[in-house]
């Protein structure tokens, strides 16, 4: 099956620093969604792409969906302690038809140091 | 809004008994997903329905998991016979039909963490 590759896979930053991180595929996928999980919690959904070279922000985050469909990243600006967690990257194939099936990344874990 | 509600929180029992795991997914939402998270596998999905009706099982590992969803307000994941290697956290995840909203948007529930001994 599809996979996608997030990276990378653990940061640890400074309270006050901006945080990249990506998800990139070897196929076409129709949508890119980021997820947040707290411990102990389910993944909150932060932002949706639907357009290849989509940009969209929510806050201080911003992703991006890519050109070639193939990845998309996300960016967190002037990060906050309650940033900390895991950050999933989740994409729905080209498969047409109602397929709603989203394969996930492994998650990056993001720390930040107050 | 009540959000995606899962029962037990965490479940804790021995090898070769049966556990259900039951979820009730947002009100007016039609896509119901099962998904299994670990350390070493991630988040996979184990079974989605549309309408009540099961859409995709190929996640499901065996013939030891089945998933039931008799009304559009409840859902069951049973594991029979459960064993130590089922010890994850299970979330149940639900969307909106396509008409009133974005199906890949899903929204998850907290999950159910089993223990399995």
């Amino acid at each position: 099956g599809q996979q996608l590759n997030q990276s990378p896979q653990s940061m640890f930053i400074q309270e006050g620093e901006d945080v990249s991180m990506n998800c990139t595929s070897s196929s076409i996928f129709n949508t890119w969604l980021w997820y947040k999980q707290d411990p102990g919690e389910g993944p909150v959904l932060l932002i949706a792409l639907y357009k290849a070279g989509e940009l969209t922000s929510n806050g201080r985050l911003t992703a991006q969906f890519g050109i070639t469909r193939k990845d998309s990243f996300l960016n967190i600006s002037a990060s906050i302690p309650s940033d900390v967690g895991i950050y999933f990257c989740a994409g729905q194939p080209n498969s047409g038809g109602s397929n709603y099936k989203l394969t996930f990344g492994k998650g990056t874990l993001l720390t930040v140091n107050p | 809004d009540a959000g995606v509600i899962q029962s037990p929180r965490h479940e804790v029992t021995e090898m070769g008994q049966e556990v259900t795991l039951r979820c009730k997914p947002i009100s007016g939402h039609d896509y119901l997903f099962w998904y299994r998270q670990t350390m070493m596998r991630g988040l996979e999905l184990l079974i989605y329905f549309n309408n009540n009706v099961p859409i995709d099982d190929s996640g499901m590992p065996e013939d030891r998991f089945s998933a039931k969803m008799p009304n559009a307000s409840f859902s069951t994941l049973k594991i029979q016979p459960s064993e130590p290697r089922d010890s994850a956290v299970y979330f149940c995840a639900s969307s909106k039909p396509p008409g009133l909203g974005r199906p890949a948007e899903q929204f998850f529930g907290p999950g159910t963490r089993l223990t399995v001994l």
